[in-house]
């Protein structure tokens, strides 16, 4: 199994745009998770979905951010319009059941709005 | 609101000798608690974890201990090698999905 995907790895923008980040969860997984990593908060846990379904959306930001999961082999997280406050790396992870210890996180797309 | 704090953001430890990492949390509902590991340009991974009926967890060079009354745990490697130089993330969890996790430790293990 190739693990989580994540892509794009890396993107720069500009302040206004939008971005779209996209994950491959891992075959078989029923949960997955979205974070982000910045220097002063450490990882904070975005939103996360059940059988493709948002069940908790409490730690996006703002309305600027959203996530979908159309099926269960893809997830995008979007901000529009991107700020450069928005400058992390946001992290896809996904798990079987309720363990948190098989929480397989993908590499991460390092976001930066210039 | 950070529920999950590790107060220290790096820490340098000689090969051989004993590495701790510390954190602390403000939430008495967290009932289990999770290490991972980090390495640049790479998601975090699970490491070792502890449930709030133990105080203490072993598996191999690394022990995690737990102390319910102060809120604190700790991550004790020993004996330290440079392979274990990365960023190290404390979480935790109240019986769900939703991890806290601490703003992370840079550990550096000097040969």
């Amino acid at each position: 199994d190739a693990g989580v995907i994540q892509s794009p790895r890396h993107e720069v923008t500009e302040m206004g745009q939008e971005v779209t980040l996209r994950c491959k969860p891992i075959s078989g997984h029923d949960y997955l998770f979205w974070y982000r990593q910045t220097m002063m908060r450490g990882l904070e846990l975005l939103i996360y979905f059940n059988n493709n379904v948002p069940i908790d959306d409490s730690g996006m930001p703002e309305d600027r951010f959203s996530a979908k999961m159309p099926n269960a082999s893809f997830s995008t997280l979007k901000i529009q319009p991107s700020e450069p406050r928005d400058s992390a790396v946001y992290f896809c992870a996904s798990s079987f059941l309720h363990n948190q210890e098989t929480q397989y996180f993908g590499p991460g797309t390092r976001l930066l709005v210039l | 609101d950070q529920q999950v704090k590790q107060n220290s953001p790096s820490l340098s430890v000689q090969e051989g000798r004993i590495s701790i990492l510390n954190c602390d949390y403000t939430n008495s509902m967290f009932d289990y608690f999770l290490w991972y590991k980090k390495y640049p340009a790479e998601g975090p991974t699970f490491l070792i974890s502890i449930s709030s009926i133990k105080d203490k967890n072993e598996d191999g060079r690394f022990t995690v201990f737990l102390n319910k009354s102060a809120k604190h745990l700790s991550l004790h490697i020993v004996p330290s090698q440079p392979g274990d130089s990365a960023v190290y993330f404390c979480a935790a969890s109240a019986n769900n999905n939703d991890m806290r996790f601490g703003a992370g430790t840079r550990l550096t293990v000097k040969p």
